[in-house]
């Protein structure tokens, strides 16, 4: 069956210091690959997403998200985080052929220590 | 471009009464329209997809006469909460996903809603 899995709950980080937030999925071809990022009583926020090409992806707020085929993943990373980017992180995978839903994985919150 | 618009943005509603959700599709045309509905620190649970002018797919253990889904229009979405009870309490978020807008699928999400019982 198709999964996302985010292995990381929770994750603490110091404000400046850099982050990576885990993402890997089952599925037997590529699929269409985001991350979203969620504050506290609000939807949903696009922060990158891959479709295809260049397996480095840049997106707003300076994170960047990199698909490695080999592992099945797509990481979340962000060189310097700042306090503001304490949130809830989900990843996320469309299939690329049958019914095209999403499937979420079960988010990462960070924190971020001043 | 592509904003989805929840209204309420919140709702505070009696046990027993229902409650109507709607989205809307603020500049392009949604032909699938998505609602999820979300607990408290967890993730998104899809509950149905609707596409424009036909009945909605519900998803396994959602009861289709408790939530009721309509998709009238290419740009309206709306989701009926029928005699809510304070269960029924919980964070629901559309989107909706359009066309040649929509590479890769990718829906575009509402603000939520925040649903509660008393």
């Amino acid at each position: 069956a198709q999964s996302v899995t985010q292995p990381d709950i929770h994750i603490t980080v110091s404000e400046g210091a850099s982050l990576e937030l885990r993402c890997n999925y089952s599925y037997g071809a590529t699929p269409y690959l985001f991350w979203y990022v969620q504050s506290p009583g609000q939807g949903l926020q696009l922060l990158l997403k891959y479709f295809s090409g260049d397996t480095l992806v840049q997106g707003i707020k300076g994170f960047e998200a990199e698909f490695k085929r080999s592992q099945s993943s797509f990481n979340l990373r962000k060189p310097s985080v700042h306090w503001s980017d304490a949130a809830e992180y989900f990843c996320a995978v469309v299939p690329t052929s049958g019914t095209y839903k999403y499937i979420f994985g079960t988010g990462t919150r960070l924190k971020v220590l001043a | 471009g592509a904003v989805v618009s929840q209204h309420p943005s919140w709702v505070i509603c009696k046990s027993g009464t229902s409650v109507k959700i709607e989205c809307r599709s603020l500049d392009f045309q949604a032909t699938t329209m998505f609602w999820y509905r979300q607990f408290p620190k967890q993730s998104l649970m899809l509950m149905a997809t609707s596409n424009e002018g036909s009945k909605a797919t519900y998803e396994q253990g959602v009861e289709k006469d408790k939530f009721l889904i309509n998709h009238a229009s290419l740009t309206l979405s709306t989701l009926t909460v029928t005699s809510a009870h304070p269960e029924d309490s919980s964070f629901y978020i559309c989107s909706a996903r359009g066309g040649l807008i929509s590479i890769g699928n990718e829906q575009f999400f509402g603000p939520g809603t925040r649903l509660t019982v008393l």
